[in-house]
């Protein structure tokens, strides 16, 4: 079955801090990667998405993620943390031969200190 | 612009009781519609997904099944609430490949 891994499950930072959350799928074919973020109390809502082109992809609030092929995978970055980036992360991946179909990592709760 | 809602919000039922979520899409017509369950530390877990009207497909066996009556309605149900059915419940639409989520639903069953 075809499966996405978070290896961090928390992961505690001082403001400033670089961030990095792992992201790593199984063989498949041809894949879309998404990162998701869900803030307290808010809805999952998406932070940026690959689908073709360049391998390095923006996205919103200074977040940017690698997708490297060779590696299965898709990390997440953002070179200086805040406060307010204490949320919950999930990395999902749609496999080409799945249809619209998402799988999700088992996510990353991100606590940032001030 | 499409939206997305759910109902309720919260929910808290006894064990044995029956369960009915309720999920709606505004703005577009046909689309995909998704519920997930997501429990702590477990990321979110597909249940049940559907690609039109009466046309549902089970992810998971549970004790849970899911309705899709209308193009933009979509429900989740249970004819008798389980202790592990506890969880928030989350419904999505797609596009493409993209899903948008709905603000859920957080089932407490005692």
């Amino acid at each position: 079955a075809q499966s996405v891994s978070q290896h961090n499950h928390h992961v505690i930072l001082s403001e400033a801090a670089s961030l990095e959350l792992g992201c790593n799928y199984s063989y498949g074919g041809t894949v879309n990667l998404f990162w998701y973020v869900q803030y307290p109390g808010q809805h999952l809502q998406l932070l940026l998405k690959y689908f073709s082109g360049d391998p390095l992809v923006k996205g919103i609030k200074g977040f940017e993620a690698e997708f490297i092929k060779s590696k299965f995978s898709f990390n997440l970055r953002k070179p200086s943390v805040q406060w307010s980036d204490t949320a919950e992360y999930f990395c999902a991946v749609n496999w080409n031969n799945a249809g619209n179909m998402l799988t999700f990592g088992g996510g990353t709760r991100l606590m940032v200190k001030p | 612009s499409q939206t997305i809602h759910q109902w309720p919000a919260t929910l808290v039922q006894p064990v044995g009781s029956p369960l009915s979520l309720e999920c709606t899409v505004e703005g577009t017509s046909n689309p995909n519609l998704y519920w997930y369950r997501q429990a702590a530390g477990r990321g979110l877990q597909l249940l049940f997904y559907s690609v039109g009207i009466g046309q549902i497909s089970s992810e998971v066996p549970q004790n849970l099944s899911a309705s899709r009556p209308q193009d933009r309605q979509f429900i989740l149900s249970s004819k008798k609430l389980l202790l592990s059915d506890s969880g928030f419940y989350l419904c999505a639409w797609s596009r493409r490949s993209e899903q948008f989520f709905g603000p859920g639903t957080r089932l407490t069953v005692l």
